[in-house]
């Protein structure tokens, strides 16, 4: 299947500053990218949608103004934990998918993020 | 908004019977797509359902989706210890992916 890169696996940072997470689709053009936290046992939930070149779909809950999304091209999105917090410490995992609804998401590896 | 739900959130197996997993929309999904995550692991896509009461095997596998494409199911017959991990059934409409909470299956030797 095709490959979906996300960098860093792990991060540790201090409370108020801000990480950047990146997710790369190497080997196809991801129209969408979805990003996703999940909790320990818990399922993925859902905090944004983001298509190339256009601003970002959070789900209700997610603050914008913390989560910040980029989806500047193709290939690459960024999810930035601004001024982060303990609370903000979780499993973030992206996805993509070419196209629309019909055809499989790719996930990255996620991104262990711990904020001390 | 669109909700996924999923149960059982945890399924405890003897090797060699069966379960089943169990998905609900509230809404109309244009599909439905079912992934499995191993512990430590990404989820990894297993298949996708696209037409009303449509069913698909693979190997000891076999998912079906419902008649008013708000349901589906994963049924697993004699489970073996390399089906541990989490099943997660992803309900699909144009422009986002849902995910249900997730079934988490261990198998007792």
């Amino acid at each position: 299947g095709a490959v979906v890169s996300q960098h860093p696996s792990r991060v540790i940072c201090k409370s108020g500053t801000s990480v950047k997470i990146e997710c790369r689709s190497l080997d196809f053009q991801a129209t969408t990218m979805f990003w996703y936290r999940q909790f320990p046992k818990q399922s993925l939930m859902l905090m944004a949608t983001s298509n190339e070149g256009s601003k970002a779909t959070y789900e209700q809950g997610v603050e914008k103004d913390k989560f910040l999304i980029n989806h500047a091209s193709l290939t690459l999105s960024t999810l930035t934990v601004t001024s982060a917090h303990p609370e903000d410490s979780s499993f973030y995992i992206c996805s993509a998918r070419w196209g629309n609804s019909g055809v499989e998401a790719f996930f990255g590896q996620g991104t262990r993020l711990t904020v001390v | 908004g669109q909700q996924v739900m999923q149960i059982p959130q945890y399924q405890h197996v003897q090797e060699g019977e069966d379960f089943t997993t169990y998905c609900n929309s509230s809404t109309t999904l244009s599909n439905i797509q079912w992934y499995k995550q191993r512990p430590g692991g990404h989820p990894v896509f297993l298949i996708q359902l696209v037409k009303s009461g449509e069913v698909k095997k693979q190997k000891r596998l076999t998912f079906q989706f419902g008649e008013a494409k708000k349901n589906s199911s994963l049924h697993i017959t004699a489970t073996q210890t390399t089906d541990v991990g989490t099943y997660f059934c992803a309900g699909n409409t144009d422009y986002k992916l849902s995910f249900g909470a997730g079934t988490t299956v261990t198998v007792r030797a």
